[in-house]
């Protein structure tokens, strides 16, 4: 089975400064990882994807992730957030003969001016 | 390039009733998986439709069903709602069920 642990219910930030949102997974396969946005009352937004090859990914609005897999770790990261940032976050694993995405409780990303 | 769509936006039903929810994939996708997302929680796997039949399940009881029409399309179903089931309903798409998947904007459905 795959799980995932978002270690951080929530963060509040202020603008323009850095922000990291922790991930941690367990699995026994090899594994793809995902961060999802999500605005109030809307879906699911695809921020970034690791799959395979380098283990620093970049996504949209600046974000970038970094795969550690002696550390089962992918952390989110991004280096100046800005007030629409604010949203919550979510990490996601899939893998193996496993289809479905098994996501964190998510993290509240607050970002105050 | 059109995204994934889903109907109705809202919807409130009684307990006992049932109630059908439906998803359209993004363009070139031709597998849908369904999600529920209870109020401050993740999303939670319900199934995945792959050729028109359930590949893979979730934790549901068989209150939930679904359908896979030729063109991709999909329907949730679920019959004798509970209170319980009051959440977003999320529908999302990929390509053979591999790798990253796009969500529609949900249906947020309230049993009272």
């Amino acid at each position: 089975a795959q799980s995932v642990t978002q270690l951080d219910s929530q963060v509040p930030v202020f603008e323009e400064a850095p922000v990291e949102l922790r991930c941690n997974y367990s699995s026994s396969v090899s594994v793809y990882l995902f961060w999802y946005v999500q605005y109030p009352n809307q879906g699911l937004q695809l921020l970034l994807k690791y799959l395979s090859g380098s283990t620093l990914v970049k996504g949209i609005n600046g974000f970038e992730a970094e795969f550690n897999k002696s550390q089962t770790s992918f952390h989110l990261r991004k280096p100046s957030v800005h007030i629409s940032d604010t949203a919550e976050y979510f990490c996601a694993v899939s893998g193996g003969s496993n289809y479905k995405l098994t996501f964190g409780k998510g993290t509240l990303l607050t970002v105050n001016p | 390039d059109a995204g994934v769509t889903q109907s109705p936006t809202h919807l409130i039903k009684t307990r006992g009733q049932q109630v059908t929810l439906r998803c359209s994939p993004k363009s070139g996708h031709d597998t849908v998986s369904w999600y529920q997302q209870a109020l401050g929680q993740g999303p939670q796997f319900i199934f995945q439709y792959y050729e028109e039949e359930e590949r893979q399940r979730g934790n549901f009881p068989d209150r939930f069903s679904g359908h896979q029409f030729p063109n991709y399309s999909s329907e949730l179903n679920v019959n004798a709602l509970l209170l319980g089931d009051s959440a977003l309903y999320l529908c999302a798409s990929s390509l053979f069920g591999v790798g990253e998947q796009y969500f529609g904007p949900g249906t947020r459905l309230t049993v009272t």
